[in-house]
C-alpha cells in the first residue's frame, strides 16, 4: 500500500522566493503533521492537522510559514520570502487518529541559496 | 534546556556488543514515549514504544523511569544493520504531538 508521499524530493531556490511543499498522507489517516529537521538536529514540530483544521500551529517559526489541508487529505506547506535558515528537510507524517503511531514520508530537502 | 535530551554520540561498537542509550525529558506531563530509528538521509521509523513496566522486542529493551524522567534503550548482540541514529521521542498533549530528541548516533563495525 502507498505510504506518505511528499513532493518535491528536493528543492533548490533562491533567497526571497516562495516555495510550496506537498504532502499526501496515507489514505484514511485523519491526523497529519509537519516537522522540519536541520542538519544534525532532531525533528522540530511545525503544525498538526486533524481533518482540515489545525488545532496546533505553535511550531510555525514565523508568519512566513503557512499550511493548509483540504478535503482532509493533501496538505501544502508554504514558505514565503525564503531565507537561508529555512534550509532543512521538511517531513510530513500521518496517523489514523491523534493518538496512533505516525508514519513519515521521505521528506523534502529544501536548500535556499 | 531542550525538552528531550540525548547523548549525541557517536557510539562506535563492534558487532556483538551490547550498547545502551539514555534520554531525559523535562516535561512531567509527557504521556507516551517512543524510540524511533533514522537511517542516514531517511525518514524516522518507529522502533518501539516504551511502557512503564519496561518492554522487550527481540534484541531491544526499553525502560522508562517516570520519577527520574528518564528513558533508556538497550541493544544486545549489535548487528552492522543497527547502525543508525536513535531518536528518543515523547508525546505531550491530548493528541499525538511528538517531541524529538536530537538523536544518538550508533556505528557498529565488524
Amino acid at each position: 500500500g502507498a505510504g506518505v508521499s511528499q513532493s518535491p524530493s528536493n528543492k533548490v531556490t533562491e533567497k526571497g522566493k516562495d516555495v510550496e511543499l506537498r504532502c499526501d498522507p496515507i489514505s484514511g489517516h485523519t491526523a497529519l503533521y509537519w516537522y522540519r529537521q536541520s542538519l544534525g538536529q532532531g525533528l522540530e514540530f511545525l503544525i498538526y492537522f486533524q481533518g482540515n483544521s489545525a488545532p496546533d500551529k505553535s511550531g510555525l517559526p514565523s508568519d512566513r510559514f503557512s499550511a493548509e489541508r483540504t478535503g482532509g487529505s493533501v496538505s501544502t506547506l508554504t514558505i514565503q520570502r525564503t531565507q537561508q535558515e529555512d534550509s532543512a528537510v521538511y517531513l510530513c507524517a500521518s496517523s489514523p487518529a491523534g493518538n496512533q503511531p505516525q508514519h513519515f514520508g521521505d521528506g523534502t530537502r529544501l536548500s535556499i541559496l | 534546556r531542550k525538552e528531550v535530551e540525548q547523548d549525541p554520540g557517536p557510539f562506535n561498537v563492534p558487532e556483538g556488543a551490547t550498547v545502551a542509550f539514555n534520554c531525559t525529558y523535562s516535561n512531567s506531563a509527557s504521556q507516551s514515549f517512543f524510540w524511533y530509528r533514522q537511517d542516514c538521509r531517511k525518514e524516522p521509523k518507529l522502533l518501539m514504544s516504551v511502557y512503564s513496566s519496561g518492554n522487550e522486542d527481540g534484541r531491544f529493551t526499553a525502560q522508562l523511569n517516570r520519577a527520574s524522567q528518564y528513558i533508556s534503550l538497550l541493544i544486545r548482540d549489535s548487528k552492522l544493520s543497527d547502525s543508525a541514529t536513535y531518536l528518543c521521542v515523547v508525546n505531550r498533549g491530548g493528541y499525538n504531538k511528538l517531541i524529538f530528541g536530537a538523536g544518538t548516533r550508533l556505528a557498529v563495525h565488524p
